[in-house]
């Protein structure tokens, strides 16, 4: 079983839609949890870093579930420019390593 | 402007030339590591380093070496270079070791193809 995996879609969605992306995580130690979103080609960028308690920047609402050992991502009044491929990634308990899952790809249409 | 700079952004070269991509962070970051990237297999570590002298493999490590002399620095080495290790690399730091409150900041990525 991967360590983190991901929908890879592609998931197309109307403008102004909400879309909701989940990725779940293997091992049950692991201790911090983030979104990266990456345009075609482009470096990863910060999107949000997930808190225990959830946490919201604007459109953008971050939720980790532990029991479940999934994070989601959920995306309200989808823009055309948050098309893009959105990646999560998690810091295995006591490793110094972040691995991330093979992203998602998100496509906003008019 | 805090950034972390990876250069070349594109090499083309060929099989058994030993290259050298280089990245500096001007953040005063700990935390440095590499990752390749490649189609249907995401983001996979190959190395990283907590400190000066100190770096440790990450999931890829095979075919490549690294070194952390200064801070700043944490060039990759790819001694004998093969047509596998084609891919899109990306360096990234962060302030301490990666959590919520010190994420990963990525460079803006160097494009390698082996021939």
């Amino acid at each position: 079983r991967k360590e983190v995996e991901q929908d890879p879609g592609p998931f197309n969605v109307p403008e102004g839609a909400t879309v909701a992306f989940n990725c779940t995580y293997s091992n049950s130690a692991s201790q911090s949890f983030f979104w990266y979103r990456q345009d075609c080609r482009k470096e990863p960028k910060l999107l949000m870093s997930v808190y225990s308690s959830g946490n919201e920047d604007g459109r953008f609402t971050a939720q980790l579930n532990r029991a479940s050992q999934y994070i989601s991502l959920l995306i309200r009044d989808s823009k055309l420019s948050d098309s893009a491929t959105y990646l999560c990634a998690v810091t295995p308990g006591g490793y110094q390593k972040v691995t991330f899952g093979i992203g998602t790809k998100l496509q906003v249409i008019p | 402007e805090a950034q972390v700079t990876q250069n070349p952004r594109y090499l083309i070269t060929v099989t058994g030339k030993k290259l050298t991509v280089t990245c500096s962070q001007n953040m005063n970051h700990e935390y440095m590591s590499w990752y390749r990237q490649d189609p249907g297999l995401g983001l996979r570590q190959i190395y990283y380093s907590m400190n000066v002298e100190v770096t440790d493999k990450g999931d890829v490590p095979e075919g490549y070496k690294v070194s952390r002399k200064e801070k700043r620095n944490f060039p990759l080495i790819l001694e004998s270079p093969s047509p596998n290790q084609t891919s899109l690399y990306f360096c990234a730091s962060s302030l301490d070791s990666p959590d919520e409150y010190s994420p990963l900041h990525f460079g803006n990525g160097t494009r390698l193809t082996v021939t």
